[in-house]
């Protein structure tokens, strides 16, 4: 079974529109993230919480707004999407947020805006 | 991306057989994550690796912090083995990085 749990796997969008992101882990950890893949790049890392506090943002744009209503959910609202938004977005977790722990992935959203 | 080195970007192995794949970092790199991506695309966490060389079945991963590098061997090939290998650096201080990863096929 599958301990990182993201919704809806495929998403299509228009642009300007706006989604969200679901992502909720049974791991019980306390650190979640979002990261980001593109073709040709990285995963790039955008977000990290903690015991569901904001410790990192590296996205530029406020477009981007992770939202956690529980500490083992970490969803990804994105407004006014633009096409270069399509991507895959994965959410992780980890046991406590330190930089250098093991990270486990859900299996991602597959976005494509039109 | 250019702090992490995947070699090589692309790899078809005939199933039963073994391979290399090969992370060079630039960065004083602490720990090494080893991740993989199946044709479906889900990211599973193969290794965590301090100094030193982990086995998991027929995957071995090795990280040489002295000579910045870590390798991630494939013994005996199977077709589920199919994806793309990520490498991942974390140095201090810093976020994980990313490689670029190396696709792997393995033809039946």
């Amino acid at each position: 079974d599958p301990k990182i749990i993201q919704k809806p796997k495929y998403l299509v969008a228009v642009t300007g529109s706006e989604k969200i992101l679901i992502c909720e882990q049974y791991l019980g950890h306390n650190a979640m993230y979002w990261y980001r893949q593109s073709a040709k790049k990285p995963l790039e890392f955008m977000f990290s919480y903690s015991y569901q506090k904001l410790m990192d943002n590296q996205t530029a744009s406020s477009r981007f707004q992770p939202q956690s209503s529980k500490k083992n959910h970490l969803d990804l609202q994105i407004t006014a999407l633009k096409p270069d938004d399509s991507a895959t977005y994965f959410c992780a977790s980890s046991q406590d947020g330190r930089e250098d722990e093991r990270l486990f992935f859900g299996h991602g959203t597959k976005l494509s805006v039109l | 991306g250019d702090q992490v080195k995947q070699s090589p970007s692309a790899l078809s192995l005939q199933e039963g057989t073994n391979s290399a794949l090969r992370c060079n970092f630039s960065i004083a790199t602490t720990t090494v994550q080893w991740f993989l991506q199946n044709p479906r695309g889900s990211l599973m966490n193969l290794f965590y690796l301090v100094p030193g060389t982990k086995e998991n079945g027929r995957l071995k991963s090795t990280f040489n912090s002295k000579e910045s590098y870590s390798t991630l061997h494939i013994r005996d090939a199977q077709l589920e083995d199919s994806g793309t290998y990520f490498c991942a650096a974390h140095s201090a201080g810093n976020k994980l990085t990313f490689g670029i990863g190396t696709r792997v096929l393995v033809r039946p």
